[in-house]
C-alpha cells in the first residue's frame, strides 16, 4: 500500500536523552514535513525538506534536528534541548504540482517525557 | 503574512442535521485552501481543497466547501450529519499560494455528532 509510515507509533523518553522518529513514505513525494500537534494550537511546523540534501527549519526548530539522505525518509532526532518535547508528532509528505500541493499525513508518534 | 482563523472551537449537532464549520482567512497570494479531518489519535486525512479552479469544492464523506473571496472565507459544510463525523477539522492555507509547500494551519473545530 502507498503511504507515510511513523514508527512507533508511542515513545517514552527520559529527560536528558535524545530520542529519534522516524518517517517512510512510498510515495514518490520531493517534500516531507514535520509538524508538532499540541492540544488547542493546531498544527506547527518544525522542519522541511523541499529536496534530497536539504532541509529548511520552520517554526519551532530550536531543539529538534533532521536529515534528509533519501528520497523517502525523513527521521526527525529530539534532542535533550528541547524543553516541553511531550506531544503528538506528525510527519507528512507532498509533491509540487500545478494546480496546488496537496500533503499528506502519516499516522503521528506520541511522544512523552518521564 | 497568510493565516487562517477557525470562528469556532466546539461544535454540537444532532445526528441528521446540518453541520457548518467557520474558516476565514487572510492571505496576500491567491491562496490554496484545505480542508483536513482527525479522528483521535490518528493523522490528518484531506477532506477537500480549492485550487482556483470551481470555488464550491467537493470532498469526500458529503463534504463541500464555498471559497468567498470578497468575504475571505471558506466555511465546510455537510447536509446531514452522521455519528461517524465526530472528529476534529482543521481549515489549511498554503503559504505563498502552495510555492514553498508551507501549510498555514487553524487551531481546529471539534465536531460532536449527538445521537
Amino acid at each position: 500500500d502507498g503511504g507515510i509510515t511513523q514508527s512507533p507509533k508511542y515513545l517514552f523518553r527520559k529527560e536528558g536523552q535524545n530520542v529519534t522518529l522516524s518517517c517512510e513514505q512510498n510515495l514518490n513525494h520531493d517534500a516531507m514535513y514535520w509538524y508538532r500537534q499540541d492540544p488547542g494550537q493546531g498544527l506547527r511546523l518544525i522542519y522541511y525538506s523541499q529536496i534530497v540534501n536539504d532541509f529548511q527549519k520552520g517554526d519551532i526548530a530550536e531543539g529538534y534536528s533532521v536529515s534528509r539522505e533519501k528520497k523517502e525518509s525523513f527521521p526527525l532526532t529530539v534532542t535533550s534541548a528541547q524543553k516541553n518535547p511531550t506531544a503528538f508528532y506528525l510527519c507528512a509528505s507532498g509533491q509540487f504540482i500545478s494546480s496546488g500541493n496537496t500533503i499528506y499525513f502519516g499516522e503521528g508518534s506520541w511522544l512523552t517525557v518521564v | 503574512a497568510q493565516s487562517v482563523t477557525q470562528l469556532d472551537s466546539h461544535v454540537s449537532v444532532s445526528e441528521g442535521t446540518p453541520v457548518l464549520l467557520r474558516c476565514n482567512y487572510s492571505s496576500s497570494y491567491s491562496p490554496s485552501l484545505f480542508w483536513y479531518v482527525q479522528h483521535p489519535n490518528k493523522g490528518l486525512q484531506l477532506l477537500l481543497k480549492y485550487t482556483s479552479a470551481a470555488t464550491l469544492v467537493k470532498g469526500i464523506n458529503g463534504f463541500e466547501a464555498e471559497f468567498k473571496k470578497s468575504e475571505t472565507s471558506f466555511h465546510l459544510t455537510k447536509p446531514s450529519a452522521h455519528m461517524s463525523d465526530a472528529a476534529e477539522y482543521f481549515c489549511v492555507v498554503s503559504e505563498d499560494g502552495g510555492a514553498t509547500n508551507k501549510l498555514i494551519f487553524g487551531t481546529g473545530t471539534l465536531l460532536a455528532v449527538q445521537p
